[in-house]
This record gives C-alpha cells, sequence and structure tokens, in this order.
C-alpha cells in the first residue's frame, strides 16, 4: 500500500536554530496536509497544498510541495520553544471517491531554550 | 464554536472486557474519522464515514473492532474482547465534506485506552 516516510523522527535544536522535516511518498499525491500536535494535545491543522511547485509561508513556517508531486517539506526558521511538538504530514492518492489520507510517522522537534 | 468532542477521556478496561468509545463531531461535518495512536507513534487509519455512504473499514485492525454513525452525528468505536496491544490513544477528526477540495481534519481530544 502506499506510503509516506518523514525524516527524521527526533530533531533537536537550540532556540534560535532553523528545523526543516521531510515528507516522501512513493506514489504521487493530490495534496497533501501539515499537522502540529503539542505533547499531550491533538493533531491541529496547519496546512494543506495542492499545486506542483507550490510554497506556503505562514510567519516563520515555509511549506513546499515537490514539482513531481512526491515530497514536501516544512521549514521552521528561528525556532521558539512554542514550536515543540510533532509534525506530521498527511498525503492523499489519487483524487475523487474517499478522502483517507495516509499519514507520515511524524517528526518531534524539541526546542532547548 | 464547540470543536470535535470524544468521551470518555480516560477508560482502563480488563483484558477481554468489552470498550465503546464516542465521538461528537462539528455540526454540519459530514466526514467523520477513527484513528488509532500507539505512544510515541503516528496515526493510524481505522474507519472512515462519509454522509449515508457505507464506511470504509480498511483500517480496522481485526474483526473485533467496529464503528458506526449515527447519520451525521455521533459515532461509536467499540472494542470487544480488548487485548493489551489495544492501548492507545484513539483519535477522532471530523470534516466538513471529505473531499479534495474541503478536506482539513479538526480532531478530537482523544480516549486514552489501557488495558490491563
Amino acid at each position: 500500500g502506499q506510503q509516506v516516510m518523514q525524516i527524521p523522527q527526533y530533531q533537536h535544536v537550540q532556540e534560535g536554530e532553523d528545523f526543516t522535516t521531510y515528507c516522501n511518498s512513493s506514489t504521487t499525491l493530490s495534496n497533501i496536509q501539515w499537522y502540529k500536535q503539542r505533547p499531550g494535545g491533538h493533531p491541529v491543522f496547519l496546512i494543506q497544498l495542492v499545486k506542483s511547485g507550490e510554497v506556503k509561508k505562514q510567519k516563520r513556517l515555509t511549506f513546499q510541495f515537490g514539482e513531481a508531486k512526491k515530497n514536501s517539506s516544512l521549514h521552521i526558521t528561528a525556532t521558539q520553544t512554542t514550536d515543540v511538538g510533532t509534525y506530521f504530514c498527511a498525503g492523499r492518492v489519487g483524487a475523487g471517491g474517499s478522502y483517507i489520507p495516509t499519514f507520515g510517522r511524524g517528526t518531534s522537534l524539541i526546542v532547548h531554550p | 464554536g464547540a470543536g470535535v468532542s470524544q468521551s470518555p477521556s480516560n477508560k482502563v478496561t480488563e483484558k477481554g472486557k468489552d470498550v465503546e468509545l464516542r465521538c461528537d463531531p462539528i455540526s454540519g461535518h459530514t466526514a467523520l474519522y477513527w484513528y488509532r495512536q500507539r505512544l510515541g507513534q503516528g496515526l493510524e487509519f481505522l474507519i472512515y464515514f462519509q454522509g449515508n455512504s457505507a464506511p470504509d473499514k480498511s483500517g480496522l485492525p481485526s474483526d473485533r473492532f467496529s464503528a458506526e454513525r449515527t447519520g451525521e452525528s455521533v459515532s461509536t468505536l467499540t472494542i470487544q474482547r480488548t487485548q493489551q496491544e489495544d492501548s492507545a490513544v484513539y483519535l477522532c477528526a471530523s470534516s466538513p465534506d471529505g473531499t479534495d477540495s474541503y478536506n482539513e481534519q479538526f480532531f478530537g481530544p482523544g480516549t486514552r485506552l489501557t488495558v490491563l
């Protein structure tokens, strides 16, 4: 079945450093979503990318969708302690029918003050 | 407005007992999902409801797991004869219409199930 691989599994950074998590699929995705889960919390939707090569920004967060629509990345500039959490990508293969995204295993970001 | 709610928030049960978990989606959301999240792991899809269509049960790990949804409202996930490996957080999410154009998922706080 479809797999969505996400790396790294963990990332420790000093506050102020940048952070990037990568998401890769074995098949072309119709779209990709990113979620953030704070420790002890539930996933919260961040953004959805649909177009090939799309780049979207939310303050210090930059999201990219690859040209082939098989990979995506989330980059955080100048991390803050409030960025701590696990970031999940969720990709969907094909279009139409049931929308059931496949989640990556997530990247846990630990920010040291 | 009110988000997705789940109950109970915590459930401790003995191996072999049945449990029922409840999810109240956001009003008007036609799509509803159940996921399982083991400690430190990602989200494992269990089942998907979309309007009045037949549910997609492709993620249910065994026939001990079942779920129902009343129209486009509350859903219950039932686990029969619980096993220790069922211990996890069970997350419910709803989505406005579950199509490509509008499928942001809103997650509930989850039910933490512990099977002794």
